[in-house]
């Protein structure tokens, strides 16, 4: 039973257009949200985070969207740079817990 | 600042056998959680450790444990493995607050079983 789904498992994307890679989850008590980054034999980066109290948190190129009725979020990267090509997990987290559970993964490719 | 140290790198162990991975987080950090990645399963949580303590645990067999020491190291320990326990594991350490407070992951013990 996964409770965080990225329905996509590849993505790309032109240099300088914008790259949106989705997220869906199912548990209700998620209040927390991250996006990590990974590059082959490295370990994940975070990225950016968003509380369930806000719909919106911006970092530079990335922003991430969250619609709680939806139980959807997004990440947003504009303009997208090939040094940008890796995989992304989301992740959630409820109550203020350490523990994470994590999608999938949605690997992004933007091309020059 | 030095991130999270996973040691070995890469590590080659028979079926039966156990291992034990170290992990040192970010100075400051006293939350250290290890999760093991498959392509197959992804990243799945093992356990949390917060001052010593075990504070959260996840859906893993008694064979997989972990503890921590007063410095915020972290050992892993798995005996008896088996080929299903080839995988990466990934410590990440944070500074234990929760939300607002990200896991930084280190670059991962790479355990392969024969």
């Amino acid at each position: 039973d996964q409770q965080v789904k990225q329905n996509s498992p590849s993505l790309s994307v032109q240099e300088g257009r914008i790259s949106i890679l989705n997220c869906d989850y199912t548990n209700s008590m998620f209040d927390y949200f991250l996006w990590y980054k990974k590059y082959p034999a490295e370990g994940p980066t975070f990225l950016i985070s968003i509380s369930s109290i806000k719909d919106k948190n911006e970092d530079g190129r990335f922003t991430v969207f969250l619609n709680k009725s939806a139980k959807h979020l997004s990440l947003h990267i504009v303009p997208s740079q090939p040094g940008d090509s890796a995989v992304y997990f989301c992740a959630a987290s409820d109550g203020g817990s350490e523990k994470l559970v994590f999608g999938k993964g949605t690997k992004l490719t933007v091309n020059p | 600042k030095a991130g999270v140290t996973q040691t070995p790198r890469y590590l080659i162990k028979t079926r039966g056998q156990q291992v034990t991975l170290s992990c040192s987080p970010i100075s400051g950090h006293r939350s250290v959680s290890w999760y093991q990645q498959t392509p197959g399963q992804g990243l799945q949580f093992l356990f949390e450790y917060f001052s010593e303590t075990q504070r959260n645990k996840g859906n893993f067999p008694g064979r997989f444990s972990g503890r921590q020491f007063s410095n915020s190291r972290s050992e892993m320990n798995v005996s008896t493995l088996e080929l299903g326990d080839s995988a990466l594991y990934l410590c990440a350490s944070s500074l234990g607050a929760g939300a607002g407070s990200p896991l930084h992951f280190g670059n991962g013990t790479r355990l392969t079983v024969t």
